[in-house]
């Protein structure tokens, strides 16, 4: 089975600055995708960003970029000028791109990341 | 449009009690999925459902039974509930297997 590895329980940035999330993954697909979440105090599943593992191009969204190693499996989210509004729990996420699987597209989740803003 | 809508957003159950969770979607969704967050843990699938009138198991079943009453709703039912279920769940849905999924805003549960 796959799993989803976030070895940072807790990280804080100041205001303005930039923070890197650390997650690491384990499968033996060569096709699939992997996102980072976010969870804000709502609990609202809110999706950040999303990458396709055959784009070799690391995906980007605004303040939010991520580093894609697949040989490596790691897949890191790095937020830039970093806003009290990004104070939030941030999950890494995989999904398998066989849509033929029984895994019928289910997410496999790591543990998240509480991210901390200080003004 | 609502996108995923579920209740209720808070619950409190004793021990032995039991309860449905609902969950509707009205996006014309093909799948859909209920998951269960822990504190300290990222979300874990409980029972999935590929389209109306099917359903399989997910990763921690036990204590669950899911009902797919027709496109729209995915209801999870807790006929005995015990403290380890105290947790959050979220439903979610997809139009298809190859679509990111869209999650409802989740239900707190508590057992006591």
């Amino acid at each position: 089975a796959q799993t989803v590895t976030q070895s940072q329980p807790e990280m804080s940035v100041q205001e303005a600055e930039t923070v890197t999330l650390s997650c690491t993954y384990d499968t033996s697909e060569s096709d699939y995708y992997l996102f980072w979440y976010k969870q804000p105090p709502s609990r609202q599943m809110i999706l950040v960003i999303r990458q396709e593992a055959y784009k070799q191009q690391n995906a980007t969204e605004n303040r939010f970029s991520v580093n894609f190693q697949k040989a490596a499996k790691s897949f890191s989210l790095k937020i830039s000028d970093s806003q009290l509004g990004d104070a939030a729990m941030y999950f890494c996420a995989y999904r398998s791109a066989d849509a033929r699987g029984s895994t019928l597209g289910r997410l496999y989740f790591g543990r998240g990341t509480q991210l901390t803003v200080w003004p | 449009n609502a996108g995923v809508t579920q209740t209720p957003k808070f619950q409190v159950l004793k021990t032995g009690q039991s309860m449905t969770l609902q969950c509707a979607q009205d996006m014309n969704h093909n799948s859909m999925y209920w998951y269960r967050q822990d504190p300290g843990m990222g979300l874990r699938l409980i029972y999935y459902s590929a389209s109306e009138g099917t359903t399989d198991k997910g990763e921690v079943p036990n204590g669950y039974n899911v009902s797919r009453l027709n496109k729209r709703e995915f209801s999870l039912r807790l006929e005995s509930a015990a403290p380890s279920q105290t947790s959050v769940y979220f439903c979610a849905s997809r139009v298809d297997r190859v679509r990111d999924p869209f999650f409802g805003p989740g239900t707190r549960l508590t057992v006591l």
